[in-house]
C-alpha cells in the first residue's frame, strides 16, 4: 500500500516552455502533498505544501508564479514549471500524506528528472 | 525551527562490516524521526520511523535506529552491510501534521 506515482519520470524541454508534472496517490487519499527539489548530490529542499482544495503554501524563496501547484483532488497534485530555464533543471520529487494516518509519515514518488535546454 | 545534521557526507564500508550513520536533530518538542534511503535517480524509500515508545526501532532491510533524547540523535545502524546497501541515506525530522526537514544526506559506498 501507500504508493505514490509521478509522471513523467523524465522530461526534456526547450527554454521558455512550460512543463507539468503529476503526482498521484494510487491507493490512498492525500489531503496534503509536498513538492521537493533536489540538486545533484544534495538533499531535498521543500518547495511547497499542496493542500487539496486550497492554495499551496510556498517556502521562502520559491516563486509561486514560476512553480504553479494545483491540488484538484484527493489523489492528484500537479506542479507546473512555467517558462522553464536551464537553471530549473533538477530532480523534482513529490510526497503525499495519508489523510487518515495519525502520523505525518510521507510517501514519496519516484521523482521526475527535468532537463531544460 | 527544526533542523537536521548528518555529519558524514561519505562513508565507505566493506561488505559484511557494520555500518552506523549519524543524525542529530534540533526540535523543540518530541519529534517524529525518519530514515530514508535513495538509490541513484530514484525516489525515497522509508527505512524506519520513530514516533514514540521503544527508543530502539527496527526497520526494513536489517536496519535499526536508536533515539537518544539526551543527545538529540537518531543514528542508523546495520550489523552487516550488503553491496546493495550502497545508496544515499537521509535522516528527517517532522512534527505532527507538519512538514519534514531533511539532513544533507550520507552517501554510503560498499567495498567488495
Amino acid at each position: 500500500g501507500a504508493v505514490v506515482s509521478q509522471h513523467p519520470s523524465r522530461v526534456i524541454c526547450k527554454s521558455g516552455t512550460s512543463v507539468k508534472i503529476e503526482c498521484r496517490s494510487l491507493d490512498f487519499q492525500a489531503t496534503t502533498m509536498f513538492w521537493y527539489r533536489q540538486f545533484p548530490k544534495q538533499s531535498l529542499m521543500l518547495m511547497a505544501t499542496s493542500n487539496e482544495g486550497s492554495k499551496a503554501t510556498y517556502e521562502q524563496g520559491v516563486e509561486k508564479d514560476k512553480f504553479l501547484i494545483n491540488h484538484a483532488s484527493l489523489t492528484l497534485s500537479t506542479l507546473t514549471v512555467t517558462s522553464a530555464h536551464p537553471e530549473d533543471s533538477s530532480f523534482y520529487i513529490c510526497s503525499a500524506r495519508d489523510r487518515v494516518a495519525a502520523s505525518n509519515e510521507q510517501f514519496f514518488g519516484p521523482g521526475t528528472r527535468l532537463t531544460v535546454l | 525551527a527544526q533542523s537536521v545534521t548528518q555529519p558524514d557526507i561519505h562513508i565507505t564500508v566493506s561488505e559484511g562490516a557494520s555500518l552506523e550513520l549519524r543524525c542529530n536533530y534540533s526540535y523543540g518538542a518530541t519529534p517524529y524521526l525518519f530514515w530514508y534511503v535513495q538509490s541513484p535517480g530514484q525516489g525515497l524509500q522509508l527505512l524506519l520511523k520513530y514516533f514514540s515508545g521503544d527508543t530502539l526501532v527496527q526497520g526494513i532491510k536489517g536496519f535499526e535506529a536508536e533515539f537518544k533524547r539526551s543527545q538529540s540523535s537518531f543514528n542508523l545502524r546495520k550489523p552487516s552491510v550488503h553491496w546493495s546497501d550502497a545508496a544515499e541515506y537521509f535522516c528527517a525530522v517532522g512534527a505532527a501534521g507538519n512538514k519534514l526537514t531533511f539532513g544533507g544526506g550520507t552517501r554510503v559506498l560498499v567495498k567488495p
